[in-house]
């Protein structure tokens, strides 16, 4: 079975400040891509990045960056610089390469304060 | 705006009542979604169609009924829902070629059944 764990329900982070979101996957698929998406209180969800399984360069899109660890199946999310309009709910996916079906976890909610 | 509208945003509806809701995308994808999000759970996949023919039925109850008449548009129909259904219902599409499993989402409609 194909799962998607996010531990932290919630975070807080100051203005300007790191942080970092955690994400276990587990597949036994070898093709597969993960995700994370960014839901707003305005609701609409949003892809923050995405990495390739097969690619070991983690990802980088601006101030996002991801944290990959194949053997361990962990993706965290770093956030760099974060400004108020980061806070939202981030969601974790696991989509299989042989599908196109995305697997989510239960999210973390994070509050970026001034 | 990521490409995908969803009509109507918001919906109250009684428990004998029948609506549809519409999704349009205008990205060019061949592939398209229905998810069911509720409070404190993982989004739901729901439905999804490839190139207009459905191909997962997620064990959807029959009250739920989607149609897709081309690539560009997904309805869902919904007939003696119960209080339970009471959710934000996300529409997404995707390019479904091999490689390419990112989903866009659409605002989502926030459906209340009385």
């Amino acid at each position: 079975a194909q799962t998607v764990t996010q531990s932290q329900p919630e975070m807080s982070v100051q203005e300007a400040e790191t942080v970092t979101l955690s994400c276990t996957y587990d597949t036994s698929e070898n093709n597969y891509y993960l995700f994370w998406y960014k839901q707003p209180p305005s609701r609409q969800m949003i892809l923050v990045i995405r990495q390739e399984a097969y690619k070991q360069q983690n990802a980088t899109e601006n101030r996002f960056s991801v944290n990959f660890q194949k053997a361990a199946k962990s993706f965290s999310l770093k956030i760099s610089d974060s400004q108020l309009g980061d806070t939202a709910m981030y969601f974790c996916a696991l989509g299989r390469g042989a599908t196109n079906k995305l697997i989510f976890g239960t999210g973390t909610l994070l509050a970026v304060q001034p | 705006e990521t490409g995908v509208t969803q009509t109507p945003r918001h919906l109250v509806m009684g428990m004998t009542n029948k609506k549809s809701l519409k999704c349009e995308q205008h990205l060019g994808h061949n592939a398209m979604y229905w998810y069911k999000q509720s409070a404190k759970k993982p989004l739901e996949l729901m439905f999804v169609y490839n190139f207009k023919e459905q191909t997962e039925n997620n064990s959807v109850p029959s009250r739920f009924s989607p149609e897709c008449p081309n690539s560009s548009h997904l309805f869902l129909h919904l007939h003696t829902l119960q209080p339970e259904d009471s959710a934000l219902y996300l529409c997404a599409s995707s390019q479904a070629a091999l490689g390419e499993e990112t989903q866009y989402f659409g605002p989502g409609t926030r459906l209340l059944v009385l």
